[in-house]
């Protein structure tokens, strides 16, 4: 089991391109989220999806994007990308249903910059 | 709103030493807490998770954590840590309530280093 992938697994963008982050997992998991990571900040969640079909906003959502294309696969598109959107991009998944008490399985990441 | 409180940013300890990476967290209603850890490099893997039932909770590693309702923490400890432990560890807060509060929030981390 290869668990959450992730591409690419670096990019550097300029200001006002557009990018879609891949995130895939294997595990059946029902649950699946985005999160970025900055210095100093912790993990802070963009958005989930609790199954097909659902998706929620979380923290930090503006300037984001999301589509749960199946069970396996859940990407984050930034439309237009600004240098406060330079971070490391981490995708998660969970057995589901409840995100506040199931382990999240972790990708490797995506370090992003915009420049 | 839940918060969470990691009091050190950089821990530094030699190898074979005990160790505690402090955890304070601030919820107006009851909590799930939880440590993660990141590796160089790596995503995040769950060390441990405290959902109810005994304070004292151990996890893999050799780590172990105690929660604390009246200090309102929840330390993360190991009685002898090995040059393989360093890397960055991050506490952890939900609830079981809907919306905002039934995500995880994270504190902003702290880099253990062991030296030989």
């Amino acid at each position: 089991n290869a668990g959450v992938t992730q591409t690419p697994k670096f990019q550097v963008l300029k200001t006002g391109q557009s990018m879609t982050l891949q995130c895939a997992q294997d595990m059946n998991h029902n649950s699946m989220y985005w999160y970025r990571q900055d210095p100093g900040m912790g993990l802070r969640l963009i958005y989930y999806s609790a199954s097909e079909g659902t998706t929620d906003k979380g923290e930090v959502p503006n300037g984001y994007n999301v589509s749960r294309l199946n069970k396996r696969e859940f990407s984050l598109r930034l439309e237009s990308a600004a240098p406060s959107q330079t971070s490391v991009y981490f995708c998660a998944s969970s057995e589901g249903p409840s995100r506040s008490t199931d382990t999240q399985y972790f990708g490797p990441g995506t370090r992003l910059t915009v420049l | 709103a839940q918060s969470v409180t990691q009091l050190d940013s950089q821990v530094p300890v030699f190898e074979e030493a005990p160790v505690e990476l402090r955890c304070n967290y601030s919820s107006s209603v009851s909590v799930y807490l939880f440590w993660y850890v990141q590796y160089p490099n790596q995503g995040l893997q769950l060390l441990l998770k405290y959902l109810s039932g005994s304070t004292l909770v151990k996890g893999i590693n050799g780590f172990e954590a105690e929660f604390n309702k009246s200090q309102t923490s929840f330390h993360l400890r190991k009685p002898s840590v090995h040059i393989s432990d360093t890397a960055e560890y991050f506490c952890a807060v939900s609830s079981p309530y809907g919306g905002s509060q039934g995500n995880l929030i994270f504190g902003k981390g702290t880099k253990l280093s062991v030296k030989p």
